[in-house]
């Protein structure tokens, strides 16, 4: 998957922990996107981050989730007081800046979240 | 909301050429057609794209019609690694919103069988 890295691969936590996801994108890459995947669902856009701003997160619930992309180091999607509801797959993907394949989106491996 | 229409499941032979057929009759103009694949438990990974014309690469062919409202992605000597959900993604390029939210509905199973 074009090198984006995603960890934990998983992770389970209680009800009302914190969830934390890390996402590497590939290198190079500035355009960062996160998408859910629910049980027998297709992925759904959350958020989508370029370094240090957040540029679209029309998809990401108003409540208890936030994500960030600093100048240095990983994309990072919280999820505070998680609910069982949150239990789903959480996939990352980068694109370049420029270039043939400017917005091509490289998926990682995702993190499957299990909430207990 | 999935702007395009495609088979639940679909079975192919080993070695023989997959033919995965999409509708997207609500295409316009500056919309591109994706095709992504995910195999079970992992990321989706890219697999082509094109606008209008016939594309090729390393993995698969784009055959889209003349008059854009469908095309057929084409896996032309499959593997038992190629099981898998196919998923046909129709997207603007270009930095105006909604370009980079790609749509994934429900995709095509592909089972390739020995």
């Amino acid at each position: 998957n074009a090198g984006v890295m995603q960890n934990p691969r998983h992770l389970v936590r209680r009800r009302g922990q914190e969830a934390r996801l890390r996402c590497s994108p590939v290198k190079g890459h500035s355009h960062v996107y996160w998408y859910r995947q629910l049980p027998e669902e297709g992925l759904k856009f959350m958020v989508y981050l370029q370094k240090e701003n957040i540029i679209d997160e029309s998809g990401m619930p108003k409540e208890r989730f936030s994500a960030e992309f600093p100048k240095e180091g990983p994309s990072i999607l919280r999820i505070q007081q998680v609910v069982r509801g949150d239990s789903a797959a959480y996939f990352c993907a980068s694109s370049p800046v420029a270039g043939v394949k400017q917005e091509t989106q490289y998926f990682g491996p995702g993190t499957r979240l299990l909430v207990l | 909301d999935a702007k395009t229409t495609q088979p639940p499941s679909m079975d192919c032979a080993e070695g023989r050429a997959a033919n995965l057929p999409c509708n997207h009759s609500t295409i316009s103009g500056n919309e591109y057609v994706y095709w992504y694949r995910q195999i079970h438990s992992q990321g989706p990974q890219y697999i082509i794209h094109g606008l209008k014309n016939n594309e090729t690469n390393e993995m698969a062919s784009l055959i889209i019609t003349e008059d854009r409202k469908s095309s057929t992605l084409i896996l032309p000597h499959a593997t038992l690694r190629d099981t898998a959900v196919y998923y046909c993604i129709v997207n603007p390029r270009g930095s105006g919103a909604g370009s980079y939210q790609l749509t994934f509905g429900k995709g095509t199973k592909l089972s390739v069988i020995p």
